[in-house]
């Protein structure tokens, strides 16, 4: 079975632009959660939707946004890109929203200059 | 949200046992303990999750303390391959979902 996708793998933007990362989750899953990993730190907890509603928003602006389409992938949309944006941008499925694990994508090295 | 306290860096020889503690003290009651790990930057591998009872799989056992205030994820025969950043992490649950609430991590070197 196809694990968690997305795309691309690598994203350079320059100051300023607007990027959309995408994802796929595990086949059967219906929850996506997204989250920032800037280097060295641990991953931050950006949103999680469920059945195409968000179900929780982390503590981020409201330069990030998202979206769940009814075959349950999944956009981010990042505006006005800034230097502190760049970031490995990390997707996660799990069969709901509640009460189970959550299975990583590989991620999408977003870098801003 | 409750937060994990992990030693930054940790040693293990090949074919022993590695032993990862975390503290995480401000741990609500329906609050569980999640362990991942992470390999060359690569998406974070999910290891084992417990809520107050000892729980094993195939690749860890997690042994939590009977406050909850602090827990240990052992790997029982560590190999090179286990290198890596490992995380224990809270799962809070949110008003229609749930996040996961990442600390800092341990790497851990296995060495020969």
């Amino acid at each position: 079975d196809a694990g968690v996708t997305q795309s691309p793998t690598h994203l350079i933007k320059t100051r300023g632009q607007h990027v959309t990362l995408r994802c796929s989750p595990i086949s059967g899953h219906k929850s996506v959660s997204w989250y920032q990993q800037v280097l060295g730190q641990g991953p931050q907890f950006i949103f999680q939707y469920y059945e195409k509603e968000e179900r929780g928003r982390g503590n981020f602006p409201d330069r990030f946004s998202a979206r769940q389409f009814p075959n349950y992938s999944s956009e981010l949309n990042v505006n006005a890109l800034l230097l502190g944006d760049s970031a490995l941008y990390l997707c996660a499925s799990s069969l709901t929203g509640t009460r189970f694990e959550q299975f990583f994508g590989p991620g999408t090295r977003l870098t801003v200059l | 949200d409750a937060k994990t306290t992990q030693p930054p860096s940790m040693d293990c020889a090949e074919g022993r046992a590695a032993n990862l503690p975390c503290n995480h003290s401000t741990i609500s009651g329906n609050e569980y303990v999640y362990w991942y790990r992470q390999i060359h930057s690569q998406g974070p591998q999910y290891i084992i999750h417990g809520l107050k009872n000892n729980e094993t799989n195939e690749m860890a056992s997690l042994i939590i303390t009977e406050d909850r205030k602090s827990s240990t994820l052992i790997l029982p025969h560590a190999t090179l391959r286990d290198t890596a950043v490992y995380y224990c992490i809270v799962r809070v649950a949110m008003e229609y979902g749930n996040k996961l609430v990442f600390g800092a991590g341990t790497i851990l070197r296995v060495k020969s």
